[in-house]
């Protein structure tokens, strides 16, 4: 799986859009970026993935560049309820096994 | 909403005893996981599970672990001789189906190993 490189956190200011971005300069053509987050030692919740098009879900949008080598998840109007880290992982398409390969992710504090 | 469940929520033990973590994953899921989160620490895979075998695991996942799927809708990790380094917060995922992106995971138990 591709490394990937985030900032370690970030401030957003509540109702504001809060673009948080994930370099991977060493994906390989079949690699699928996905989007996790963590809510204060909850289980890690699944927000969205992409190829190469930019999708778009009820919850976030993912923006991956035409060369793929980075993307932005976007949360449209933050809420303090999106305070939590969030994870960028490249790998595959899913297989019968799947593992997810966690960094340390980006802290997003979302404030008043 | 369908979700994955966890027991118990928080498990205290003495080093060297067993323990059991228990989990529901999703009904009709057909791929498990196993994964620790050491305070402080990444989340890290311990093991997968698929049609009633071990799919992948990782170095962490020694002769001390090990996973069952006893009664179809359980799915259990055990523990046979807990050290204090197995303090940590386990997380339980399940997945539908091969072609399935998205992997669902529980609330976590809390082990703290005395």
């Amino acid at each position: 799986d591709a490394k990937t490189t985030q900032p370690t956190s970030m401030d957003c200011a509540e109702g504001r859009a809060a673009n948080l971005p994930c370099n991977h300069s060493t994906i390989s053509g079949n690699e699928y970026v996905y989007w996790y987050r963590q809510i204060h030692s909850q289980g890690p919740q699944y927000i969205i993935h992409g190829l190469k098009n930019n999708e778009t879900n009820e919850m976030a949008s993912l923006i991956i560049t035409e060369d793929r080598k980075s993307s932005t998840l976007i949360l449209p109007h933050a809420t303090l309820r999106d305070t939590a880290v969030y994870y960028c992982i490249v790998r595959s398409r899913p297989g019968t096994a799947s593992k997810l390969t966690f960094g340390t992710g980006t802290r997003l504090q979302v404030t008043l | 909403e369908p979700e994955v469940t966890q027991t118990p929520s928080h498990q205290v033990t003495q080093m060297g005893q067993e323990v059991i973590l228990r989990c529901v994953p999703i009904s009709n899921h057909l791929y498990f996981y196993w994964y620790r989160q050491i305070l402080g620490q990444k989340v890290e895979f311990l093991v997968s599970f698929y049609n009633n075998e071990i799919s992948e695991k990782s170095e962490i996942f020694d002769d001390q672990f090990s996973v069952e799927r006893p009664d179809g809708s359980n799915f259990t990790l055990k523990i046979r001789s807990t050290k204090l380094e197995d303090s940590a917060m386990y997380f339980c995922a399940s997945r539908s189906g091969q072609a399935s992106y998205e992997q669902y995971f529980g609330p976590g138990t809390r082990l703290t190993v005395t």
